[in-house]
Parts: C-alpha cells; structure tokens; sequence
C-alpha cells in the first residue's frame, strides 16, 4: 500500500530565507511523487514531479524538490522565498495525497 | 486552472437531495477523477475513470456515483446516502499513455454544504 506524510502541518518562513517542506513516502515498487500548491479556494496546480532519472528535481515558480531514496524523502525547497509563496502544499505518491502543509513566509 | 471547469462554484443542497457536481475538460486528457478535500485532511480520491464508458472506486466511494459517457465530462452525484457530504469537491484530469501516474491539471473546485 502507498502512503505519504507531510509531518509539519505549518511552516513559517521570513522573506528572503531559504524554505523547506518535508515529505516523506511508502510504496512498493517506484515512487512517482509529485508536489502540488493550492492557493485560497482554489483548485491545486502542479508544481514539479519525480518519476525517474535525476535526484534533485526542478518546478515552477523556482521550486525544486530532493528524491533521497534511502530516507523515502522527497522534499520541497526554495533558495529564498516570498510572500506570494503563502499557500497550501501538498505531496503526492501517484494518487495518494498528503494532508497538506501551509507555508506562512512573512515580510 | 488548465482546461478544467467546474460548476457551480458554491452549492446548496438539503439532506436527503441527491446532487450532481458538473466537471468538463478540453485538454484531451484520457483520466478524470474525484477528489473530496476536507480541512487537515487533504485530498482523497473517490472515483477514477480511465477510458470512456469505464470507472473505478477510490478510497471513499460510498454515497456516490459518476458516469463517463464522453471523454471531456465525469459528473459526480452526491447521493442521499453520504454520510457527510459537506466538503470541497475537486476535479481532476491526467493523461495515461500507457505509462506511469502523471500529473494531474484540477479544476477550481465545487464547495457543497448540506443542512
């Protein structure tokens, strides 16, 4: 069975900083692993996914996630954030979704 | 929100109604699923369709129903048989290709409240 966890419910970040949010996965098998963003009342967008090949994955909007295979990871990361960051992020395992994370980043 | 209407936006209904939740697409994608995201939740699947003519459950399909008569439409009924129906419907459409899960492009969303 897969299953994904996003063990932080908030993260709060200042402006500039780098940001990080964590995911971590269980599947039998090869994990396709997506991250998606969700902003107020909307639908979710697509931000970047992992099917195979390179480690460190490049997204939209300047985001990019690590796969670590070892630790079942695979984690959300900006170099510096900003304000327009704030939403809701969710991690995906194929079609099995996390409970979301909100990113605060403040001025 | 890529290709993918919703309608409508906000909907009322009374216990015991059945309701349809509208989901269309134009990207000529081949899936279409249904998610219902509940606050510190996320999103859980409730019925996936693959092909025309074709669906499967998700995690939580009791209390409702779809169709898949044409590849751009995937209505979803709410039936009086769900239990808590009140939520945030979200619609969904991937391309298959014979390959792995890929992404999928949502639409805005239906927020449904029964009373």
């Amino acid at each position: 069975a897969q299953s994904v966890a996003q063990p932080e419910d908030q993260v709060n970040v200042a402006e500039g900083n780098p940001l990080t949010v964590k995911c971590t996965y269980s599947v039998s098998g090869n994990p396709y692993l997506f991250w998606y963003v969700q902003y107020p009342n909307r639908g979710l967008q697509f931000l970047l996914k992992y099917i195979t090949g390179d480690n460190l994955v490049k997204g939209s909007y300047g985001f990019e996630a690590e796969f670590n295979k070892s630790q079942t990871s695979f984690h959300l990361k900006k170099p510096s954030a900003l304000v327009s960051d704030s939403a809701l992020y969710f991690c995906a395992v194929g079609l099995i979704f996390g409970a979301g994370t909100r990113l605060a980043v403040h001025p | 929100d890529g290709g993918i209407t919703q309608s409508p936006k906000y909907l009322f209904r009374k216990e015991g109604q059945n309701v349809t939740l509208s989901c269309e697409q134009n990207l000529n994608h081949d899936a279409m699923y249904w998610y219902r995201q509940d606050p510190g939740q996320g999103l859980r699947l409730i019925y996936y369709s693959q092909i025309v003519n074709d669906f499967q459950k998700g995690d939580i399909a009791e209390g409702y129903s779809v169709s898949r008569e044409k590849k751009e439409s995937f209505p979803l009924t709410v039936t009086s048989a769900q239990k808590n129906p009140t939520a945030f419907y979200l619609c969904a459409s991937g391309q298959l290709a014979g390959g792995p899960p890929y992404e999928q492009y949502f639409g805005p969303g239906t927020r449904l409240t029964v009373t």
